[in-house]
């Protein structure tokens, strides 16, 4: 069964630094998201992506986050300058079409910054 | 705008005792909402959703979910539960106009445990 894959499953890293979390949608979807949950709180939505442009962006998403496809399979999440509270699970999340109403998850990336 | 509230943040169950969690949601449009499962160390799953159809809905392992209109409700219900139910659940709602976008809205989750 198709899923979605995200990698690595855990990383840490010191603040300041710069993370790209990476994600391989289902191959044939066409909208994609990136969600997170801080530890204990909700899941947040960051952005969605489509026909490679941000389709619309949460308050969350500032200047130091960007998302990329590079290469027509992978969908990436940097993070310019991590912080603190950027520690959190990150989902990723792909959908095939506007119309369906269920989007896939992927496991998840736990990100700790230290 | 559309929200929804999970009202217990952790259940605790026997095994083989049925299992409620419940779920109130805020929406504007007719929603879909949906029940995800996320066990250890693994992703979201969906469980079951809901999408203007029959308001009864089945979905995996043996959960169920009524949408409920007038009570503005969503419950998750399983007849008896079993070991393995043991995760995080979370209850969601989208607005189908917004398919493209962010169309969908977490609870906070609701932890399940299961005694032997």
């Amino acid at each position: 069964e198709p899923e979605v894959t995200q990698t690595p499953s855990h990383q840490v890293t010191q603040m300041g630094q710069e993370v790209i979390l990476r994600c391989v949608p289902i191959s044939n979807h066409l909208y994609f998201y990136w969600y997170r949950q801080i530890l204990g709180q909700k899941v947040e939505f960051l952005v969605s992506f489509y026909n490679n442009e941000i389709s619309e962006k949460s308050e969350i998403f500032d200047d130091q986050f960007s998302v990329e496809r590079p290469d027509g399979s992978n969908f990436t999440l940097k993070i310019r300058s991590t912080k603190l509270e950027d520690s959190a699970m990150y989902f990723c999340a792909s959908k095939r079409t506007a119309a369906d109403t269920e989007a896939f998850f992927g496991q998840g990336t736990r990100l700790t910054v230290v | 705008a559309q929200s929804v509230t999970q009202l217990d943040s952790h259940v605790s169950v026997s095994e083989g005792t049925p299992v409620l969690l419940r779920c109130n949601y805020s929406s504007s449009y007719s929603p879909s909402l949906f029940w995800y499962v996320q066990h250890p160390n693994k992703g979201l799953q969906l469980l079951l959703k809901y999408t203007s159809a029959a308001t009864l809905v089945k979905g995996i392992n043996g959960f169920e979910a009524e949408f409920k209109k007038s009570e503005t409700s969503f419950h998750l219900t399983k007849p008896s539960a079993h070991m393995s139910d043991a995760a995080e659940y979370f209850c969601v709602v989208s607005d189908p106009r917004r398919h493209n976008n962010n169309d969908m809205r977490f609870g906070a989750g609701t932890r399940l445990t299961v005694k032997p």
